[in-house]
This record gives C-alpha cells, sequence and structure tokens, in this order.
C-alpha cells in the first residue's frame, strides 16, 4: 500500500469506445503525474500536474486526455484508442518544493486495446 | 536530458545468491532513487538516495555522486525479490528520468 489507489486494474476496451482511468492518492502531495510502461520500453512520462495545473504534457495524443480537479484525484479519459496504446498506466504522486521529492506509484491500471 | 544507463539488464540467481545491481548516469543529480516493480506492475520505492549509503534488511544502496553511479545490493535473494529494479535520477527543476531496468528472476 503505497498510498496511491488506481482504478481500474485492468481494462479492456474496443477501439470506438470511451472510458477512463482513476487515480487517487492520500498522501498530502501536491504533484500527481500519468506514466505510460509499453512491453520492454522505459516509463514514459505522459502529464505532470502541479498544484493542480498541468504543467507538462509530453507530447501525447489528444485521445488521451487528463483531468485532475483537485490535489487528491486524477483522471485519465480515454477515446478512440489504437491497439498500440495498449501498455501498463502508472499513476503517481509527489511532493514538489520539498527536498526530496520522492515519488509514490500506485499499483497501474493493465489497458488492452483491441 | 540525462542519460540513465543500468546493468545488467538480465539476472538470473539461484535463491540464497547476492547480487549487485548498477546505475550510471550521466550528469549532476539531486535525487536518486531505486523502485521495485513486482510481477503485478506495481512500483515499490525501496531507496531515495542520491548521495551516501543506505540499508533496509537485506537491501542496501550505495550512490558515489562524484562518479555519477549508484548500486543496489541484495543478499541472501528470496523468490519474492524477482521483478525489475528502476533506477530514476532528476537534477534541480527536472523530471525523474527512468533507466530501462534490471530483470532480476530468482530460482528456488
Amino acid at each position: 500500500e503505497t498510498g496511491v489507489t488506481q482504478t481500474p486494474r485492468h481494462l479492456v476496451m474496443g477501439m470506438t469506445n470511451k472510458k477512463s482511468l482513476k487515480c487517487e492518492q492520500h498522501l498530502g502531495h501536491n504533484a500527481m503525474y500519468w506514466y505510460k510502461q509499453s512491453a520492454k520500453k522505459p516509463l514514459e512520462l505522459m502529464f505532470v500536474y502541479s498544484l493542480e495545473e498541468r504543467v507538462e504534457n509530453n507530447s501525447v495524443p489528444s485521445r488521451f486526455s487528463p483531468e485532475c480537479p483537485n490535489s487528491s484525484h486524477l483522471f485519465l479519459h480515454l477515446h478512440t484508442l489504437q491497439p498500440e496504446d495498449s501498455a501498463l498506466y502508472l499513476c503517481a504522486s509527489s511532493q514538489v518544493y520539498s527536498s526530496g521529492n520522492t515519488i509514490y506509484f500506485g499499483e497501474g491500471s493493465w489497458l488492452t486495446v483491441v | 536530458g540525462i542519460q540513465v544507463e543500468q546493468s545488467p539488464p538480465d539476472l538470473i540467481l539461484q535463491e540464497g545468491a547476492n547480487s549487485t545491481l548498477r546505475c550510471n548516469f550521466s550528469d549532476s543529480v539531486n535525487n536518486l532513487q531505486w523502485f521495485h516493480q513486482n510481477p503485478w506492475g506495481q512500483l515499490i520505492n525501496l531507496f531515495y538516495i542520491p548521495s551516501g549509503t543506505k540499508q533496509n534488511g537485506r537491501l542496501s544502496a550505495t550512490t558515489v555522486a562524484t562518479e555519477r553511479y549508484s548500486l543496489l545490493y541484495i543478499s541472501s535473494s528470496q523468490t519474492t525479490d524477482s521483478g525489475v529494479y528502476f533506477c530514476a535520477v532528476s537534477a534541480s527543476g527536472s523530471r525523474l528520468t527512468f533507466g530501462e531496468g534490471t530483470q532480476l528472476t530468482v530460482n528456488p
């Protein structure tokens, strides 16, 4: 238990579906992140929210749409995905502007696009 | 950006053996973390260690910041140690950069 909870843990969706991944952190952190981990590739940072403002968007296709309604919750809205988007999506949180800035990850959401 | 190289990419051990995993990085950092990713995908923090040495049970880590490397030691390995070990680093104001990981398999 890291204090970061993701749902669902597994998701299978068709290319025309719309779904969302949810992340909640109970650590009082002020920054939240979405990472993508494809097979045999390093973790790729997708989005960063700091103090509820999106501060980073690493050339992610618009079919991925993040939402951060408050400092504890982060969503990743998915629509018209492609099979190559199948991957493990990891949410994380940290306390920026503090010494250390240790990042904590959720358990991940395994996404399969069919 | 900072480059991170981990070695070896794959490691197979018998239960009870010791091992050393290495993380080299290309620039000065003020944040270095080691993670263990279990077979179910979760990344667990092992150490926050931008410099110095820390120990936690059978695991210990040492970072020599001036020489831009960190080592993770696993002693008396157990099958539950299997998984991928990642090193991640960042410099001031930058995001964490992850290495490609070391896939560890501990056989009974």
